[in-house]
């Protein structure tokens, strides 16, 4: 199946500074990502859809100017929290849509990565 | 706007037990079923999905869903569950956008 790579797997960094995590598809070309956030003991949110070439579409209640998006390729997209805080401390998810399958909405899903701002 | 209940929110069950997970979505529209599932220390997977076509649906592992259009449900079945399937599972629903359920964590005793 389609594998979705994501670096760092974890994170620490200090309060104030930038961090840049990277989706990577590895087996497929994908058009679109997506960004997740996921809190302790709670379902994934999704932050913003990430599309190649063009900008990011975000959720309502999140910053842009904050998770800011770059999908500059068919197999990388990053998202990079600007100025962290420690209430951006979280679980990062990206999935990736294989539009080889045409038929589905599929999504596959990196392993992850756990920031924590101190 | 869609949304995604599961009203499990902690399983536990002896090997060999039968399993029933719920799922209750609203939704509009063309509807994608989805069973995602997340053993310990790892990324999520999918386990099965269902687009259209027969509402009972194969995934991997053993397990099966059954779409349920008149109620809105997708429940998760599999009739002998094994220690390896202590995992999360997550129901979600969604055409372009995909929305999350918050999770049904279930553990196997051996």
């Amino acid at each position: 199946g389609a594998v979705v790579s994501q670096h760092p797997s974890w994170v620490i960094c200090k309060s104030g500074t930038s961090v840049k995590i990277e989706c990577r598809s590895l087996d497929f070309q994908a058009t679109t990502m997506f960004w997740y956030r996921q809190f302790p003991k709670q379902s994934l949110m999704l932050m913003a859809t990430s599309n190649e070439g063009s900008k990011a579409t975000y959720e309502q209640g999140v910053e842009k100017d904050k998770f800011l998006i770059n999908h500059a390729s068919l197999t990388l997209s990053t998202l990079t929290v600007t100025s962290a805080h420690p209430e951006d401390s979280s679980f990062y998810i990206c999935s990736a849509r294989d539009p080889v399958e045409g038929w589905g909405e599929t999504q596959y899903f990196g392993p992850g990565t756990r920031l924590l701002v101190l | 706007a869609q949304s995604v209940s599961q009203h499990n929110h902690h399983v536990i069950l002896s090997e060999a037990a039968s399993l029933e997970l719920g799922c209750n979505y609203s939704y509009g529209g063309t509807v994608n079923l989805f069973w995602y599932v997340q053993y310990p220390g790892q990324h999520l997977q999918l386990l099965l999905k269902y687009f259209s076509g027969d509402p009972l649906v194969k995934g991997i592992k053993g397990f099966e869903a059954e779409f349920i259009k008149s109620k809105f449900s997708f429940n998760l079945r599999k009739p002998s569950v094994q220690w390896s399937d202590t995992a999360e599972y997550f129901c979600a629903v969604g055409y372009q956008k995909v929305t999350f359920g918050t999770g049904t964590k279930l553990q196997v005793i051996p």
